[in-house]
């Protein structure tokens, strides 16, 4: 498959329990993204990682919330003491950045399918 | 902040007709314009991009859009929609912010296509 790969593609918690939620990017790309898509919202941004490193982590909503990504390949997303407003969709983007004579050139993320988190 | 706005929350066309839904961004800067097409149980799909020259795109599937700098739009318009074209879109814009791009989107536009 040379798509975004997220798993699982649904996850059913008890409030309170620890979740982790896996995203394997296209292989080579630099960039990887957490989005979270509440019901009837669009996408809204998470975290940001540039290989290993987590540049832009301004979306995460709380400290319960936390990514990694220590290889600079799969990165997993990880709540913790979950709540019912944590249930969404979890969403994983990943782009290649292109590098040009002017600096870097802005790609389109890929997407993968998502993890619907339900919280119960 | 920055913000993106799509005006129609949910849209119903018989199929053959025209599409045209409307984004607007808010941010006096460079931006890149990209809209996004998710079918039902499918994942994210790029229709179309903007980053610079002709502000008149062209995507996917017989979409194309227009970005209108001096109106912050970035419309998108299909002539003649088909029922295969029921899906959410979603407008997505990067505000240029360092050296990636932090997408902002849109609440995203239910369109229903009735044969």
């Amino acid at each position: 498959g040379a798509g975004v790969s997220q798993s699982p593609r649904y996850k059913v918690a008890k409030r309170g329990q620890d979740v982790a939620l896996r995203c394997d990017p296209i292989s080579g790309h630099v960039s990887l993204f957490w989005y979270q898509q509440a019901l009837g919202q669009g996408p809204e941004f998470l975290t940001y990682f540039q290989n290993e490193a987590q540049l832009d982590k301004s979306g995460l909503p709380s400290d319960r919330f936390f990514a990694e990504r220590p290889e600079g390949s799969v990165s997993t997303l990880k709540i913790q003491r979950t709540q019912q407003e944590d249930s969404a969709v979890y969403l994983c983007a990943s782009s290649l950045p292109k590098r040009t004579g002017l600096g870097w050139a802005r790609q389109p993320q890929h997407f993968g399918d998502g993890t619907r988190l339900s919280i119960l | 902040a920055q913000s993106v706005s799509q005006h129609n929350h949910h849209v119903i066309l018989s199929e053959a007709a025209s599409l045209e839904l409307g984004c607007n961004y808010s941010y006096g800067g460079t931006v890149n314009l990209f809209w996004y097409v998710q079918y039902p149980g499918q994942h994210l799909q790029l229709l179309l991009k903007y980053f610079s020259g002709d502000p008149l795109v062209k995507g996917i599937k017989g979409f194309e859009a227009e970005f209108i700098k001096s109106k912050f739009s970035f419309n998108l318009r299909k002539p003649s929609v088909q029922w295969s074209d029921t899906a959410e879109y979603f407008c997505a814009v990067t505000f240029h912010s360092g050296g990636y791009q932090k997408v902002t989107f849109g609440i995203g536009t239910k369109l229903q296509v009735i044969p």
